[in-house]
């Protein structure tokens, strides 16, 4: 009974280089879901994946930031030319989407520190 | 944008009394909303939901109110637990919408 993993738990990386960041959502689980948390604040959405339908990238902060997912499996959150803004924990979270259930799973996050 | 907030940082009750956490909203179009608990390091984990055609959900020692006219929602925690202890965000979403709007979290300190 995996939960939602993510990788790396915590990634240091200098200004101008690019990231990836990895999620492993629960097996089944038909929509996936990336947010950003900054230091005291609450969880800003990213993007949406749902099946094979285009995804709902209306959160992504700048042209820097885009992610992919290979059918109903993993996702990878990409942000280019990284900036010390993007120091956040991002995290995944997954949910198996039906009307009226809107319960995710999230994983432990990925802590990003841009120096 | 912030349309849900929560404007308590943090709170910190006695073990055994109520714990209540408040969330306000300014979209009357939200659907549904969800309180959810986060540990540090770790991801924020499922508490409790509410439709918008009710105004009561209860699970166990978790209650949630909703008062639609006041784009008001509260989390009653009875009775409260040191294991309680964590941040609490509330959460909004629009039925058939994808995104979801979190506020920016309340630390609840429950004192043995």
């Amino acid at each position: 009974g995996a939960g939602v993993s993510q990788s790396p738990s915590n990634k240091v990386t200098e200004k101008g280089k690019d990231v990836e960041l990895r999620c492993d959502p629960i097996s089944g689980h038909t929509a996936l879901y990336w947010y950003r948390q900054r230091l005291g604040q609450g969880l800003e959405f990213l993007i949406y994946f749902q099946g094979n339908s285009a995804p709902d990238k209306s959160g992504l902060p700048s042209d820097r930031f885009s992610a992919e997912r290979t059918g109903e499996s993993v996702s990878t959150l990409t942000i280019q030319r990284t900036q010390q803004e993007d120091s956040a924990v991002y995290l995944c979270a997954s949910s198996f989407q039906s009307t009226g259930t809107y319960e995710q799973y999230f994983g432990p996050g990925t802590r990003l520190t841009v120096t | 944008d912030q349309q849900v907030k929560q404007n308590s940082p943090s709170l910190s009750v006695q073990e055994g009394r109520i714990s209540i956490l408040n969330c306000d909203y300014t979209n009357s179009m939200f659907d549904y909303f969800l309180w959810y608990k986060k540990y540090p390091a770790e991801g924020p984990t499922f508490l409790i939901s509410i439709s918008s055609i009710k105004d009561k959900n209860e699970d166990g020692r978790f209650t949630v109110f909703l008062n639609k006219s006041a784009k008001h929602l509260s989390l009653h925690i009875v009775p409260s637990q040191p294991g309680d202890s964590a941040v609490y965000f509330c959460a909004a979403v629009r039925d058939n919408f994808n995104k979801f709007y979190f506020g920016s979290g309340t630390k609840l300190n429950v004192k043995p």
